[in-house]
C-alpha cells in the first residue's frame, strides 16, 4: 500500500459545479498536511494548508479525518480556471513532506 | 522573494554522462528536498536535509545518485552514469520548519538519450 493515496480522476465538473476529493495516509503519525495545486508542466503550488478543525479558503474548503486518516478538498463554484491536478502532502514527522499522486480535475464550460 | 531556484531548465544528455542539476533554496529555509517527478510514479522524495545534513536518502534509487549541501544556499544532485529511465522532471523545494509547507523551484527537465 502506498504511504500516500488519491484517485487519479479525472473529475469532470461542469462550471458553476461542487467537486470533492480525498486523499488517505497510512501513517497515523503524519503531523501535519497540505494541498498543492499542479498546473502542466509546471511546479506544484501551495493551495492550503489542512487544520485538525477543517479549514476554508474562499471557495476552497479542507477537512482532516484523523481516526479514518484521511484529508479532503471541496472546491465549490468550479471555474475553468481550477482545472489541474491536485496533490496531497503528507509530513511524516521530522520534516519529511510526501505526496500523493494527484487528482486531476477537468472544468468544463 | 527570489523563490527556489533551479538550473539548468532544461537538459538532455547522452547515456553514460554525468548529470548535475543545482538548486538555491530560498533563504532562511533549513529543509531543502529534492523530488523527481514522472508520468508512471508520481512525485518522489529522492532525499532531503535540514541544515545541510542529509536526513533521509531512503529515496535515491541507486548509487548512482547522490546529492550534497554544501552550504545553506546551495545544492546538487548528480547522476553519473545517467541512463534513460532517468529522465523525468527533478524538483528542489524548501521549507522553514519540521511541520510547514515547502515551496519548489520550477524544476529541470531531464531527457537521456
Amino acid at each position: 500500500r502506498k504511504e500516500v493515496e488519491q484517485d487519479p480522476g479525472p473529475f469532470n465538473v461542469p462550471e458553476g459545479a461542487t467537486v470533492a476529493f480525498n486523499c488517505t495516509y497510512s501513517n497515523s503519525a503524519s503531523q501535519s498536511f497540505f494541498w498543492y495545486r499542479q498546473d502542466c508542466r509546471k511546479e506544484p503550488k501551495l493551495l492550503m494548508s489542512v487544520y485538525s478543525s477543517g479549514n476554508e479558503d474562499g471557495r476552497f474548503t479542507a477537512q482532516l479525518n484523523r481516526a479514518s486518516q484521511y484529508i479532503s478538498l471541496l472546491i465549490r463554484d468550479s471555474k475553468l480556471s481550477d482545472s489541474a491536478t491536485y496533490l496531497c502532502a503528507v509530513n511524516k514527522g521530522w520534516g519529511k513532506l510526501q505526496f500523493g499522486a494527484g487528482t486531476q480535475v477537468v472544468v468544463t464550460p | 522573494d527570489a523563490g527556489v531556484i533551479q538550473s539548468p531548465r532544461h537538459e538532455v544528455t547522452e547515456m553514460g554522462q554525468e548529470v548535475t542539476l543545482r538548486c538555491k533554496p530560498i533563504s532562511g529555509h533549513d529543509y531543502l528536498f529534492w523530488y523527481r517527478q514522472t508520468m508512471m510514479r508520481g512525485l518522489e522524495l529522492l532525499i532531503y536535509f535540514n541544515n545541510n545534513v542529509p536526513i533521509d536518502d531512503s529515496g535515491m534509487p541507486e548509487d548512482r545518485f547522490s546529492a550534497k549541501m554544501p552550504n545553506a544556499s546551495f545544492s546538487t544532485l548528480k547522476i553519473q552514469p545517467s541512463e534513460p529511465r532517468d529522465s523525468a522532471v527533478y524538483f528542489c523545494a524548501s521549507s522553514s520548519g519540521i511541520n510547514t509547507e515547502a515551496f519548489f523551484g520550477q524544476g529541470t527537465r531531464l531527457t537521456v538519450v
